[in-house]
C-alpha cells in the first residue's frame, strides 16, 4: 500500500448517520478512485477524479458524495449511512505516461452499518 | 450484462501447472487492461497491464489481449502455492478515466 493512507480501518455508523472516509497519496497520481468491495461483486467504482478540480460518478455513486480537495486528497462522504453501505471501502491512485502505469491502492476501510 | 466479466471459479490446479484466468467486456471503446491480485483481507495489487492485441509477458504471468473477440487473459505458468488469491480483471476506456472491473476469479494452487 505504498504511498496511499485511508483513514478509518474500521468503523461502526448506525442508520442515519454520517461519515467521510479520507484518502490521500504522497505520488503526484493526478488520478484517485473510490471503490466499495462486498462478497462475490469484485470491485465497483463509486466515484473517481481524473485530476485535481474535476469528479465523476462511477457505477453506483448514489448515497455517496466526493471532494477533491487538491492534488494529494479525495475524500468519501455517506450523508445518512444504510446497512447497505456496509462493504470495504478502498481508495486507489494512478498514473500514466507513456509505456508506464503505476496504480496503487488505500489498505481500505471496513464499514458497518447496523 | 456486466461491462466486465469473469469466472468466479474457484479455479484449482495443482503446483506447477499453468493457471489460465479469463475476462470479456462489453466496451468496443475500451484500450487499457489489467490484472490484479488480491490476497484475502488484503487491498488489490496491480500485476500486469496491457494495451495492444497480442501477449506481454512479465516473468511467470502473461497477459493475452484479443480485442476482436473482446477477451483478455492471463496465464500463470509453474503455478504456486503463494499464486493463491483472487485475480481480479479491470478495464477503462481511456488513460486515466473510468477502471471497471469484474467479480474477481478465485485461484487455488495446491501443492
Amino acid at each position: 500500500n505504498a504511498g496511499v493512507t485511508q483513514t478509518p480501518k474500521f468503523q461502526v455508523l448506525k442508520t442515519g448517520q454520517s461519515m467521510t472516509l479520507q484518502c490521500a497519496q504522497d505520488m503526484n497520481h493526478n488520478s484517485m478512485y473510490w471503490y466499495r468491495q462486498d462478497p462475490g461483486m469484485g470491485l465497483r467504482l463509486i466515484y473517481y477524479s481524473a485530476s485535481e478540480g474535476t469528479t465523476d460518478k462511477g457505477e453506483v455513486p448514489n448515497g455517496y458524495n466526493v471532494s477533491r480537495l487538491n492534488k494529494r486528497e479525495f475524500s468519501l462522504r455517506l450523508e445518512s449511512a444504510a446497512p447497505s453501505q456496509t462493504s470495504v471501502y478502498f481508495c486507489a491512485s494512478t498514473a500514466s505516461t507513456s509505456g508506464r502505469y503505476e496504480q496503487y491502492f488505500g489498505p481500505g476501510t471496513r464499514l458497518t452499518v447496523t | 450484462q456486466k461491462e466486465v466479466e469473469q469466472n468466479s471459479g474457484p479455479l484449482s490446479v495443482p503446483e506447477g501447472a499453468i493457471a489460465s484466468l479469463n475476462c470479456t467486456y462489453s466496451d468496443r471503446g475500451s484500450q487499457s487492461f489489467f490484472w490484479y491480485r488480491q490476497y484475502s483481507g488484503k487491498s488489490p495489487e496491480l500485476i500486469m497491464f496491457i494495451y495492444s492485441n497480442g501477449d506481454k509477458e512479465d516473468g511467470r504471468f502473461t497477459a493475452q489481449l484479443n480485442k476482436a473477440s473482446q477477451y483478455v487473459s492471463l496465464l500463470i505458468r509453474d503455478s504456486q502455492p503463494s499464486d493463491s488469491a483472487t485475480y481480479l480483471c479491470a478495464v477503462n476506456g481511456y488513460r486515466g478515466g473510468k477502471l471497471i472491473f469484474g467479480q474477481g476469479t478465485e485461484l487455488s494452487v495446491k501443492p
